[in-house]
């Protein structure tokens, strides 16, 4: 079953904490972005990838950290630094090279912090 | 700086009736504009874009590069258009995607 998988679905974590959120794809996309959705805020692009071990910041990436060692996998990892985790995290692919401009996203991770 | 600009969060039509949902953008060169949907339980996806100048599901948006905008419009609304509707901008060039805050579209039976 190709497409992107995200896990988990549901996260708590105590605050003080760093918590990673994975995000796999099989369908052999070269780029690889995480997004914040927030009520009322729409997407907030945090981090993106090109290429393997390449990756830049969004407009929030303040306490939040990503790598990229495979092309399949682009883990973010929110930080004890995020002064406001709580939040719907959207990982999404694209198969840049083609020019379409397509992304094609996950079913999302909810994380809360208690 | 790109920016995309959703003015409206909530729209209530009634089924039958014409919708149009908002989009302007502020970008300094030529951008490809983009709108994509969520439907209930559902995954974000991309409805359609500019450059295909494509109708989908009865949709369908014109670039109007003199007043920045990228309004999605249907003259007949269905009750399962019902979804939040965002609107994106890609500069030329540009691996990031900007998109607005959203309209969630409500087709009342």
């Amino acid at each position: 079953d190709g497409g992107i998988t995200q896990s988990p679905k549901y996260l708590f974590r105590k605050e003080g904490q760093n918590v990673t959120l994975s995000c796999e794809q099989n369908l052999n996309h070269d780029a690889m972005y995480w997004y914040r959705q927030d009520p009322g805020q729409g997407l907030r692009l945090i981090y993106y990838s090109q290429i393997v071990n390449d990756f830049q910041k969004g407009d929030i990436a303040e306490g939040y950290s990503v790598s990229r060692e495979k092309k399949e996998s682009f883990p973010l990892t929110v930080t004890s630094a995020q002064k406001n985790p709580t939040a719907f995290y959207l990982c999404a692919s694209s198969p840049w090279t083609s020019g379409t401009g397509e992304l094609f996203f996950g079913e999302g991770s909810r994380l809360t912090v208690l | 700086a790109q920016r995309v600009t959703q003015p409206e969060k909530l729209l209530s039509v009634f089924k039958g009736a014409p919708v149009e949902l908002k989009c302007n953008y502020s970008y300094s060169g030529s951008p490809e504009l983009f709108w994509y949907v969520q439907y209930s339980r559902q995954r974000l996806q991309l409805l359609l874009r500019h450059i295909s100048r494509e109708s989908i599901k009865g949709f369908t948006a014109d670039l109007n590069k003199g007043e920045t905008s990228f309004h999605l419009k249907k003259p007949f609304a269905q009750e399962e258009d019902s979804a939040m509707y965002y609107c994106a901008l890609k500069g030329a060039g540009s691996y990031q995607l900007t998109f607005g805050k959203g309209t969630k579209l409500s087709v009342i039976p």
